[in-house]
């Protein structure tokens, strides 16, 4: 299958800081990137979905001005939480779509994910 | 409201027994329907993924099942391996035209013990 990374795997910062979460696509031309966030025993919640070379979509209650998303290119999207703040810590998942896999499935590839620790 | 729900929340099993998860949707019209397996501190990994017109696909000790009548799916573990031990989502793509949007289930936390 195709594969999504995603780097840092871990990330511990300081309130108020800005950490820069990266996603690519290591074998495929991602038109659409997703950014998830789980929480503990939670199920993934879809935070906002980017196509390459346009704006981001966020979902409501996600704050399009502390989860700065930037799709530039057909194999990195990448998410920046500013002035992170503990309530933030989470384990943050992106996945990408794209000229992949059985087209009828039109299947999503996600990363590893990254877990992000605000102190 | 599209929904899909997964039961049950969690389950304890013994290495080499069988076990199966259920999901019960509400989505429609579907695309298709997709088991994943995420272990823990891990995205999630794609199983199998089934259209509308399968019944039933599997991935080596994993089968999954649709009914697309009665909206209901399931993913039986054969013969369990301590390495199942993970939390398994079923994930239900909308159609095309509804927006291609996936909708998550609260996942199935399994953990097989030896």
């Amino acid at each position: 299958g195709a594969v999504v990374s995603q780097h840092p795997s871990r990330v511990i910062c300081k309130s108020g800081t800005s950490v820069k979460i990266e996603c690519r696509s290591l074998d495929f031309q991602a038109t659409t990137m997703f950014w998830y966030r789980q929480f503990p025993k939670q199920s993934l919640m879809l935070m906002a979905t980017s196509n390459e070379g346009s704006k981001a979509t966020y979902e409501q209650g996600v704050e399009k001005d502390k989860f700065l998303i930037n799709h530039a290119s057909l194999t990195l999207s990448t998410l920046t939480v500013t002035s992170a703040h503990p309530e933030d810590s989470s384990f943050y998942i992106c996945s990408a779509r794209g000229l992949a896999g059985p087209s009828s499935y039109n299947e999503q590839f996600f990363g590893p994910g990254t877990r992000l620790t605000v102190l | 409201k599209n929904q899909v729900e997964q039961s049950p929340q969690s389950l304890i099993i013994l290495e080499g027994k069988n076990c199966t998860l259920q999901c019960n949707y509400t989505v429609s019209p579907f695309s298709n329907l997709r088991w994943y397996k995420q272990d823990t501190g891990r995205g999630p990994v794609s199983l199998t993924i089934m259209t509308f017109s399968e019944n039933t696909k599997s991935n080596g000790r994993y089968t999954a099942t649709l009914d697309a009548d009665t909206k209901q799916s399931s993913l039986h573990i054969t013969a369990s391996q301590l390495s199942d031990s993970a939390s398994y989502i079923c994930v239900v793509r909308h159609f095309k035209a509804a927006g291609n949007k996936l909708t998550f289930g609260g996942g199935t936390r399994v953990l097989v013990k030896p």
